[in-house]
This record gives structure tokens, sequence and C-alpha cells, in this order.
């Protein structure tokens, strides 16, 4: 029963396309984030959500939009995708931002790499 | 700036012998590390963390050791099994924080 999925797995596309991936965990977490790993293998934090809330928005350019339906899902949407974007995205979550409970191990999806041609 | 350094880019290590990953910060408001694992084309999960009031801590072959004035933490498996071959990433946060800021990761490779 997997905690943290995401779909698509891959996806390829061309520059200026507009595309969404979608995440959503099981685990009854409040958190969840997107963290982007570039080709330098450099793991980094793009932002994160608590119970819809926007907690954390590191300088990720405004094509990148985060939407929370719910607090299982934590989408992204990409808007004018550039050679850039080519990157692996993760999705996690974590019980961080409960009270209480502040330091936090996060759980993370199987990512998806996004090829931007 | 990087606040989380993983210098070994890679390690290979001969099975059943102990493997050591390394990890450095620069930012003393770090108190909470972690180490995650990752296989190729899966997302990172989690293997052991340490809070700074401790310098150690265990977890079957898994122990973490945190050397605060060195801004120093390592990991040990022993003994190493080639399951273990995997790429490593160092994370730290803070309390009340709830961003990870993680290490560029060691790939480490068991030698049968």
């Amino acid at each position: 029963d997997t905690a943290v999925s995401q779909t698509p797995k891959y996806l390829v596309t061309q520059m200026g396309n507009d595309k969404s991936i979608k995440c959503e965990q099981n685990l009854g977490h409040d958190t969840m984030y997107w963290y982007k790993q570039d080709s330098k293998k450099f793991l980094k934090i793009m932002f994160s959500y608590n119970n819809k809330e926007l907690i954390i928005n590191e300088t990720v350019p405004n094509r990148f939009s985060p939407k929370s339906p719910d607090k299982a899902h934590l989408n992204l949407h990409i808007n004018s995708l550039e050679l850039g974007d080519s990157a692996v995205y993760f999705c996690a979550s974590s019980q961080a931002g409960l009270a209480g409970v502040s330091y936090n191990e996060q759980f993370f999806g199987p990512g998806t790499r996004l090829t931007v041609l | 700036d990087q606040q989380v350094k993983q210098n070994s880019p890679s390690l290979s290590v001969q099975e059943g012998r102990i493997s050591i990953l390394n990890c450095d910060y620069t930012n003393s408001m770090f108190d909470y590390f972690l180490w995650y694992k990752k296989y190729p084309a899966e997302g990172p999960t989690f293997l052991i963390s340490i809070s700074s009031i401790k310098d150690k801590n265990e977890d079957g072959r898994f122990t973490v050791f945190l050397n605060k004035s060195a801004k120093h933490l390592s990991l040990h498996i022993v003994p190493s099994q080639p399951g273990d071959s995997a790429v490593y990433f160092c994370a730290a946060s803070w309390f009340g924080n709830e961003k990870l800021t993680f290490g560029t990761g060691t790939r480490l490779t068991i030698i049968p």
C-alpha cells in the first residue's frame, strides 16, 4: 500500500508547454512538500504546505504553482516549461506542523522525471 | 551556499566490512539530523536520525555519530551488505523548522 504516490513517473514535453504533477499521501500527515533534484543530484526544497496552507516557498520561478485541494494532495503545476526545468521532482509528507511535533521525518514519493525538449 | 556537505561523492566497501559515510554542516542552528537512503528510480527512504542532545544513535546495523563542536556527523554501517549499495543523503533541520536541507549524497557500493 503506497504511502506517497506521484503521477506520472515520467513526463516528456516540449518547451513552452504547461504540465502538472500529482501527489497523494495516505499517511494522514498534515504537511506536504515538493523537492527538485537537479542534474547534479542536489535535492532542494521548493514548497511546503501545512493543511492546505503554504508554509515554505523557496526562490522558485512563479511559473511553478503548487495547489493543495486537501491535506492529502499537493499538485505541482508548471507553466511555460523551460529546458532548465528538466529534473526529477519528489513529493514528500511529514507530521511536522502538529502541536508538539516539530522534527520531521519526511516520507518521499518515487519521483517524477521531467524532461523538457 | 551549501549548508550541508558530503565531500565524498562515492565510496566502495567490501561486504562484511564497516562503511563510514561523512557529513559536515555549517549552520549552527541545525539541531536535528537525518540520513536517507536512495535506490535508483525511487524516492529517498528515511534511515536514521539524531538530535543534538545526543552524540550517538543506533538502530541495528546503523549508527549515527554527531560531533557538534566539529559540526560533523557520520553514519556507520556494520556489517555492510550488498543491499546497502545506494546513494546516502545527509539532511539537517532545526526545531520548529519544516525545511530539510540536504547534502549532495554519497554513492555507496558494497563489493561482494
